[in-house]
């Protein structure tokens, strides 16, 4: 059974702080992204990755970073945490598309963050 | 560019009767339309897609999508819902010529099955 994992359920920070928060998938994806989902908002991409060290701008990467080392693992990184990134983020992995179509993403459980 | 309206944010039926979640879709190439669905506290699952393939799309647990391209839709049905359908759903397109791997969400319908 396909698994993307990710560190935490639930996760209480402070202002200020350095989170982080790590998925990993054992289905040996080259494409990993981080959403975060906001009530009536739907998902927001953060960021993607297509390959090892490889990253792109989703559409709200302002304050969050991204990290990765090695291909099952995708880290999302708050460098200075503020009470507006309180959210569910949720981590998804995908084989490449193909010539015609997309193929479905694999979503991790989410982490419900909260900024104090 | 590409873009996706789900009509409803909520839809409430009665246990045994049809489910329609309805989403439209904008793109300028040829879509790639899945359905997702997320109970309480758990990550997305998916239901089923479209990929250029049979128009109407059967998924999982009886729910079924036809995609229609005149009228840009690409409607979730269920013949008769069950309590446990009871969840958020999203529909998502993702386009090839797009930046690889980015794909647009609707904003979710929230579906409650009443007993």
């Amino acid at each position: 059974d396909v698994k993307v994992t990710q560190s935490s359920r639930y996760l209480v920070k402070r202002t200020g702080e350095k989170v982080f928060l790590e998925c990993v998938q054992d289905m040996d994806h080259e494409n990993m992204f981080w959403y975060r989902q906001d009530p009536g908002l739907g998902l927001r991409l953060i960021y993607f990755s297509y390959d090892v060290k490889m990253k792109e701008k989703g559409d709200i990467p302002e304050g969050y970073s991204v990290s990765r080392e090695k291909k099952e693992r995708f880290s999302l990184i708050l460098e200075s945490a503020s009470t507006n990134q309180t959210s569910m983020y949720l981590c998804a992995s995908s084989s490449p598309a193909g010539q015609v179509h997309y193929n479905e993403q694999f979503f991790g459980p989410g982490t419900r963050l909260t900024v104090l | 560019a590409q873009s996706v309206t789900q009509l409803d944010s909520h839809v409430s039926v009665s246990e045994g009767t049809p489910v329609l979640l309805r989403c439209n879709y904008s793109s300028s190439y040829s879509p790639s339309l899945f359905w997702y669905v997320q109970h309480p506290n758990k990550g997305l699952q998916l239901l089923l897609k479209y990929t250029s393939a049979a128009t109407l799309v059967k998924g999982i647990n009886g729910f079924e999508a036809e995609f229609k391209k005149s009228e840009t839709s690409f409607h979730l049905t269920k013949p008769s819902a069950h309590m446990s359908d009871a969840a958020e759903y999203f529909c998502v397109v993702s386009v090839l010529n797009t930046n690889a791997g980015k794909s647009t969400f609707g904003d979710g319908t929230t579906l409650t099955v009443k007993p």
